[in-house]
């Protein structure tokens, strides 16, 4: 079956401009998590969402980060004014329930370079 | 807060051979989880072993097996017969106890693995 996926795959921005993210989890799914990862680091907790629910935002680095999900499948992660700090890639995670028994999956990222 | 620790950014290995990663981690909570992740080149994170605190034997899966010591709150993965697919970054992270509701993954920096042909 389909793993998750994340488009685009590459995004080069210049500084101030909006990008949106896009996550697609593996259907039925009802977690699904965004991880920030910089070059040589693990990933980093953004903020996670049961069902169309966001649960916990504590990890949106700047009040220009902001995630949705309105249907509970697809969630997009939208990054406004982008500054150079802001170059990373973003991982998006799903399982089937929050809970620690539940393994997450992974997407492939979406590598952001602000220029 | 929890923290995991992963003190060798870079380690080798030949092939057919072992190597040990190390792990250590910081929490106050008795019972938990730990995972090994593996993320290639192409970026896509795969889950590698997983192992629950209260267990008290080591996970394995295949070539993989970890070394968890609890009261060292230590983690290690061994990885057997070293084959040039397992080049990637490994990551140690934790996850805190199952008590109901969402929990959040806590990684380690990584450990990037080289495979010598």
């Amino acid at each position: 079956g389909a793993g998750v996926s994340q488009s685009p795959r590459y995004k080069v921005a210049k500084r101030g401009q909006d990008v949106a993210l896009r996550c697609d989890p593996i259907s039925g799914h009802v977690s699904l998590f965004w991880y920030q990862q910089a070059l040589g680091q693990g990933p980093e907790f953004l903020t996670y969402f049961q069902n169309e629910a966001q649960l916990d935002k504590s990890g949106l680095p700047s009040d220009r980060f902001f995630a949705e999900r309105p249907e509970g499948s697809v969630s997009t992660l939208k990054i406004q004014r982008t500054q150079q700090e802001d170059s990373a890639v973003y991982l998006c995670a799903s399982s089937l329930s929050g809970l620690s028994s539940y393994e997450q999956y992974f997407g492939p990222g979406t590598r952001l370079t602000v220029t | 807060a929890q923290t995991v620790t992963q003190s060798q950014p870079e380690m080798s290995v030949q092939e057919a051979e072992t190597v040990t990663l190390s792990c250590t981690y910081d929490t106050s909570e008795s019972d938990y989880y730990l995972f090994w992740y593996k993320q290639p080149p192409s970026r896509q994170m795969i889950l590698v072993i997983r192992q629950e605190a209260y267990k008290q034997q080591n996970a394995t899966e295949n070539r993989f097996s970890v070394n968890f010591q609890k009261a060292a709150k230590s983690f290690s993965l061994k990885i057997s017969d070293s084959q040039l697919g397992d080049a990637a970054m490994y990551f140690c992270a934790y996850r805190p106890p199952p008590s109901g509701g969402y929990q959040k993954v806590t990684f380690g920096t990584g450990t990037k693995l080289q495979v010598i042909p």
